[in-house]
């Protein structure tokens, strides 16, 4: 069964500082992964998505997830994050047959040290 | 244009009630999707329907249904409403979903906030 993990459950950073969050899945054949962003009491907004193809991938608001078969995970990172980066982010994994149906990771909440 | 729109934000039932929230896609989406967010269980797959019918289930009771309409609204339906059922319902539109879904994006409401008394 398809499954995600991000064993960060809650992550402090400076501004400025640089950010990697982790993301480990569990897929048979060769995932969907994505990597959204929830600010507090609003929906989810997609970071980035990867399908196929250059395994680097950027993303919005300067973010970029490489994509590792090998170790089957999808790290998400930042070379300078901003006080504006504090939110939740949830990696998510789904399948070519059932694009929508998506299995989130548990989150990792970034905060951010002025 | 317009995101998607879940209606109500806030909610309160209390124990055994029934209640229907609702999601309006962005125009021209006919897929939509439903889920639920507590902080125990996470993010969790409810359902997904496109052109008015189901087309992926996840692992909830019957008490959990959705419906869509022609213009590709949907709602869903919780009956017999218990504590655990306290949590963030989020809707997600598409154009297409599915197989088709290699270069689409899944575009998130704000959420209904359901709790239960």
């Amino acid at each position: 069964a398809q499954s995600v993990t991000q064993p960060d459950i809650h992550i402090t950073v400076s501004e400025g500082a640089s950010l990697e969050l982790r993301c480990n899945y569990s897929y048979g054949a060769t995932p969907y992964l994505f990597w959204y962003v929830q600010s507090p009491g609003q929906g989810l907004q997609l970071l980035l998505k990867y399908f196929s193809g250059d395994t680097l991938v950027q993303g919005i608001k300067g973010f970029e997830a490489e994509f590792k078969r090998s170790q089957s995970s999808f790290n998400l990172r930042k070379p300078s994050v901003h006080w504006s980066d504090a939110a939740e982010y949830f990696c998510a994994v789904a399948s070519y047959s059932s694009a929508s149906k998506i299995i989130f990771g548990s989150g990792t909440r970034l905060s951010i040290r002025p | 244009k317009a995101g998607v729109t879940q209606t109500p934000r806030y909610l309160i039932k209390t124990r055994g009630q029934q209640v229907t929230l609702s999601c309006s896609p962005i125009s021209g989406h006919r897929s939509v999707s439903w889920y639920q967010q507590t902080p125990g269980q996470g993010l969790q797959f409810l359902f997904e329907y496109f052109s008015e019918t189901q087309r992926n289930k996840g692992n909830f009771p019957g008490r959990f249904s959705g419906r869509q309409f022609s213009n590709s609204r949907s709602e869903m339906n919780v009956s017999t409403l218990e504590l655990g059922d306290s949590a963030l319902y989020l809707c997600a539109s598409s154009l297409a979903g599915g197989a088709d879904a290699t270069n689409e994006k899944l575009f998130f409401g704000s959420g209904t906030q359901l709790s239960v008394l």
